[in-house]
């Protein structure tokens, strides 16, 4: 299994444009969710999602972020428009019936 | 403060030294992890230990859980340099719901 693949691995993009990052969980799991790591807050769960459903976007920081997942391979989490404060590296993490989480390399974000 | 807080925030030990990291949560909790990251990599599993009980192993780790204090530890025996990451617990609480602390960074030196 090639386990929960994201990308890009790295986006740099300027303020103002539209970010989107995307994410194929390991096939089989029910569950995917995306966190946000920074230095300064550490992780951060934005969403997560049970058999394509969003559960819990309490995270979700702001409209300007939102995520779907339109079948059971495949999730995007968009930021539009980006700004500065967003830069972090977002990861994807898919899971099984609430097992333990298989986290992806994640993206590095990079808002200038 | 937030749920899972780990216990230093940094650590730094020879090889072949035990190291231990500790967690502290707030809340009820169906269990509690422990994941390690590698730098520039994504979080992996380690150990999964529910709220009944109280210890569990896995190789060179040992995990204890205190559910009346509301803390946990993570022990690495006998450490080694590939053992150098940072270690996040992470509290599961009602909704499947998974907090992760801001970790500790372990150094093992060779």
């Amino acid at each position: 299994d090639a386990g929960v693949i994201q990308s890009p691995r790295h986006e740099v993009t300027e303020m103002g444009q539209e970010v989107t990052l995307r994410c194929k969980p390991i096939s089989g799991h029910n569950s995917l969710f995306w966190y946000r790591q920074t230095m300064m807050r550490g992780l951060e769960l934005l969403i997560y999602f049970n058999n394509n459903v969003p559960i819990d976007d309490s995270g979700m920081p702001e409209d300007r972020f939102s995520a779907k997942m339109p079948n059971a391979s495949f999730s995007t989490l968009k930021i539009q428009p980006s700004e500065p404060r967003d830069s972090a590296v977002y990861f994807c993490a898919s899971s099984l019936h609430n097992s333990p989480l298989h986290f992806g390399n994640g993206t590095r974000l990079t808002v200038t | 403060s937030q749920q899972g807080e780990e216990d230093p925030q940094a650590l730094s030990i020879q090889e072949g030294e035990n190291a231990t990291m500790n967690c502290s949560y707030k809340t009820s909790i169906n269990n509690l992890q422990w994941y390690r990251q590698n730098s520039g990599r994504g979080l992996v599993h380690l150990i999964l230990i529910r709220s009944n009980e109280r210890e569990k192993h896995s190789g060179r780790l040992r995990v204890t859980l205190d559910t009346s204090k509301k803390s946990s530890s993570l022990l690495i025996t006998a450490s080694r340099a590939a053992d150098t990451a940072s270690y996040f617990c992470a509290v599961e609480t009602s909704g499947s719901r998974l907090t992760f602390g801001e970790g500790t960074q372990l150094t093992v030196n060779p």
